[in-house]
């Protein structure tokens, strides 16, 4: 199972908004309600902030929102914070399964 | 709140074994009970990025283990419900086995809502 293909790095202002996608195959995204996004900043364990494609855990910004097309899901943020720089990493139950991460991409505040 | 601890992370030589600890607590205010949850594994080696390795779900759900390729065969992940505590056993282990590995507890099939703080695993000879 190869890894989900992500952005390697993306950047935006204060205030902006942004998207990272996250590209995977029939047996993964485009087969799967089962999409996550996570948040890590250094040094810590990761977040979990969208589950099932697009729902947010209780205490989770509403900045923060996912989205599914085919095999492509978009994890966005809105209004753009210096505290949002970090990791994020996509994830995708497979047909076997089993789950597979995104690569990461490193979000970057202006 | 429901919190994650993982223990047993150290320096082992290649083709060694090590066993990881997973113990779990909180539940008293929570909605969940221990056997009631699927755990994962999660490994992320020096400047890269998560990999999953493996999850166990629920005794009641049949208390079935997947893996990952790179892992199958010399992984086994386990549980003890009695002392809410998850196990993940590694054998003949290799160099690219080395990585903070991360416990985790999924809040739907897809989803791991609570992790662990990482513990570290090197191998080296």
């Amino acid at each position: 199972q190869s890894a989900l293909t992500q952005p390697a790095s993306v950047s935006g202002s204060p205030g902006q908004s942004i998207s990272i996608s996250c590209t995977g195959a029939s047996s993964d995204v485009a087969a799967s309600d089962y999409v996550s996004w996570y948040q890590q900043h250094p040094g810590k364990a990761p977040k979990l902030l969208i589950y099932d494609v697009s729902n947010r855990p209780s205490g989770v910004s509403n900045r923060f929102s996912g989205s599914k097309s085919g095999n492509t899901a978009s994890l966005a943020i809105s209004g753009l914070q210096a505290e949002d720089e970090a990791d994020y990493y996509c994830c995708s139950y497979t047909t076997s399964s089993t789950l597979v991460f995104g690569g990461g991409t490193k979000l970057t505040v202006l | 709140e429901v919190q994650l601890v993982e223990s047993g992370g150290g320096l082992v030589k290649p083709g060694g074994s090590l066993r990881l600890s997973c113990a779990a607590s909180g539940f008293a205010a929570s909605q969940f009970t221990f056997s009631n949850l699927w755990m994962s594994w999660v490994r992320q080696a020096p400047g890269k990025g998560l990999e999953w390795i493996g999850r166990i779900i629920s005794k009641s759900g049949g208390g079935t283990t997947d893996y990952a390729a790179p892992v199958k065969g010399r992984f086994t992940i386990s549980r003890d419900d009695s002392k809410s505590t998850v196990y993940l056993q590694m054998n003949s282990l290799k160099t690219e086995d080395t990585a903070i590995y991360y416990c985790s507890s999924h809040i739907v099939a897809g989803a791991m809502g609570v992790w662990g703080q990482g513990t570290t695993v090197i191998v080296s000879s």
